[in-house]
């Protein structure tokens, strides 16, 4: 069975600041992984996504995330954040043989001036 | 190309109402599913199908109804609306062996 858990409910950056957003993931099979990021009242968009290829992903708006198959992490990075990054983040695991997409609870990140 | 088309975008409804919430598809994708959003709980699985015909239920399916009679569109029924069936409503799309799955704008439904 596959799961996935943010570890971070929230996360408050200043601008121009790291962003750092943790995600673990439990899978029997390789996963395929991925991060969403969902600005309010508006639908989901894919950040980046992992699929057994390069271990590090890079995404859309200057994101990255890194695959650890020993760590079972993919964390989300950005090296400076932006007040347009102020949203909330999903990690996704797709489990392997059903195709079903299993979410994390989601990290709301704050971006302060 | 408009790719995943839910509607309504905001509906409210009574206690024991039904309704039908519409998606559709142009990318011929085979598999679909629909999610309810809800704070603090990420996207639950409601229901999904592999292609046409085919349906099964997903991690919250309790109150909904689903149907896939042709490829674009998977409409999602509820059949005596709850408040607990307060939430988003995001549908779904992608290739079987696609990585890349789309999702639709939201259906932001209250049940009062």
């Amino acid at each position: 069975a596959q799961s996935v858990t943010q570890l971070d409910s929230h996360v408050s950056v200043s601008e121009g600041t790291p962003v750092l957003l943790r995600c673990n993931y439990s899978s029997s099979y390789s996963p395929s992984l991925f991060w969403y990021v969902q600005h309010p009242n508006k639908g989901l968009q894919l950040l980046l996504k992992y699929t057994s290829a390069a271990t590090l992903v890079k995404g859309i708006n200057g994101f990255e995330a890194e695959f650890k198959k020993s760590e079972t992490s993919f964390h989300l990075t950005k090296p400076s954040a932006h007040m347009s990054d102020a949203a909330e983040y999903f990690c996704v695991v797709r489990g392997s043989n059903t195709g079903k997409l299993i979410f994390g609870q989601g990290t709301t990140l704050q971006v302060k001036p | 190309n408009a790719g995943v088309t839910q509607t309504p975008k905001f509906q409210v409804l009574k206690t024991g109402q039904s309704m039908t919430l519409q998606c559709a598809q142009d990318m011929n994708h085979e598999y679909m599913s629909w999610y309810r959003q809800d704070p603090g709980m990420g996207l639950r699985l409601i229901h999904y199908s592999v292609g046409a015909g085919i349906t099964d239920q997903g991690e919250v399916p309790n109150g909904y109804n689903v149907s896939r009679s042709t490829t674009e569109d998977f409409p999602l029924r509820l059949l005596s609306a709850a408040p607990s069936q307060t939430s988003v409503y995001f549908c779904a799309s992608r290739y079987t062996e696609g990585n890349t799955i789309y999702f639709g704008e939201g259906s932001w439904l209250t049940v009062v």
